[in-house]
Formats: C-alpha cells, structure tokens, sequence
C-alpha cells in the first residue's frame, strides 16, 4: 500500500532549538518525495523535494531508503518557521501525510 | 500570475443541496488535481484531470461527486445533495505536467471551505 506517516500532530520547540519532522512512507517502487508548507493565512506550498537535494530556508530532508524515512530537518528554528508541514509521496498522483503542526516560541 | 483561484472560499450549504466549486489554474497549467482535507485529517486525493478529460477518479466517491474540465472556463468539483460528512476544504493545484512526472510541481489554491447544516 501506498502511504505517508507522519507520526507528530504537533511540535513545540523554543527558537535556536533543532527541529526534526517526521516522515516515513510505505511504496514500493523509487519514491520521489516532497514537503510542502502551509502558513498561518496562506495557501500550501512546496518547501523541497528530495530529487533537488537543496536547502531551502535553512531546512534540509535526507531520502533514508532503508528506514524508507523522509525526515524534515533544520538546525536552528525561527519563529517565522511555526506552519503546517506536510510530508508528500509523488507516484501517479500526490499521497500526503496528516501533517505536523510546528510552533516555535521566542 | 495570479496563481490557482479557488471560488468561493467558504460555501455554506443545506443537508441535500448542491454545492459547486470551482478552480481556475495557473496560466498555461492544464493539469487540474483536486483534494479534501476533512478535519484532523491530511489531504486526500480525489480526482485529477486534463482538459476536457478525467484522468483519474479513484479519490472520488462512488455517488453524488463529479468533476470537469471544460475547454473554456475553470474545472468544477460538483457535489449533489450534500450531507453533514461533505464538511471539508476542498482543495484545487494545477500543474504545467502530468501527474507522477519527475519535478512535477503542484501550485495549490486557497481552497473551499464547504460547511455542510
């Protein structure tokens, strides 16, 4: 079956902490994933995908085929980053995860 | 670019009336995907399309749910007799490729919000 888990509904950290998201997906071919990010008041976007191997606002995601994991990760959190994030499988269509709410307080 | 339009952004709709929602994509996008995010929930397929053509339907429910595509106008998500369980965003993203292409991007709108009474 073709899934996306992300186990954490939601978290808190303080700015400067790290910040790790979860994902883990279940497919059986080559995945291709993404994150996308939903800000307070606006539309969903995307973040990364893990083909570009880019940075993006400091954020990074390892494609961990092994632990068919997705992690979102960034050093330092910045209040600008509390959002929405969701975790996206791309096969034939897109398959997101429920998303993990992250709140980072000053 | 405007982006994806959505309209309206809320609906409010009676137990057995029909909500319409619509999608205008993104200039030179004819891939259209729309998605329901009920609460508690993360967004859930439901339907993609091309122009004038359904691609894949196996998100949308059996009965009461249909979407176009027209030549000319925005796509349509249509819901006939609408009951508590409809309460959702409904959410609309348009692509310049075909869906599982590689550096597909989908741009999403600002949703509906359908509230069903």
């Amino acid at each position: 079956a073709q899934r996306v888990t992300q186990p954490e509904k939601l978290l808190s950290v303080f700015k400067g902490a790290p910040v790790e998201l979860k994902c883990n997906y279940s497919y059986s071919g080559s995945p291709e994933l993404f994150w996308y990010v939903q800000y307070s008041r606006q539309r969903l976007q995307l973040l990364l995908r893990h083909i570009s191997r880019e940075s993006i606002k400091g954020f990074t995601a390892d494609l961990n085929k092994g632990e068919t994991s997705f992690h979102l990760k960034k050093p330092f959190a910045q209040e600008e980053d509390s959002a929405m994030y969701y975790c996206a499988l791309n096969t034939d269509k897109l398959i997101f995860g429920t998303g993990t709410r992250l709140q980072v307080f000053p | 670019n405007a982006g994806v339009m959505q309209n309206p952004r809320h609906l409010v709709r009676r137990r057995g009336q029909e909500a319409r929602l619509r999608c205008s994509p993104m200039k030179g996008h004819s891939h259209v995907y729309w998605y329901r995010q009920l609460p508690e929930e993360g967004l859930k397929f439901m339907v993609y399309l091309q122009k004038e053509n359904i691609i894949d339907e196996s998100g949308m429910p059996k009965e009461r749910f249909s979407a176009e595509f027209p030549k000319e106008g925005p796509s349509i998500l249509r819901i006939q007799q609408v009951v508590r369980g409809d309460s959702a965003a409904y959410f609309c993203a348009s692509s310049p490729l075909a869906s599982g292409s590689s550096y597909n991007e989908q741009f999403f709108g600002p949703g509906t919000r359908l509230t069903v009474l």
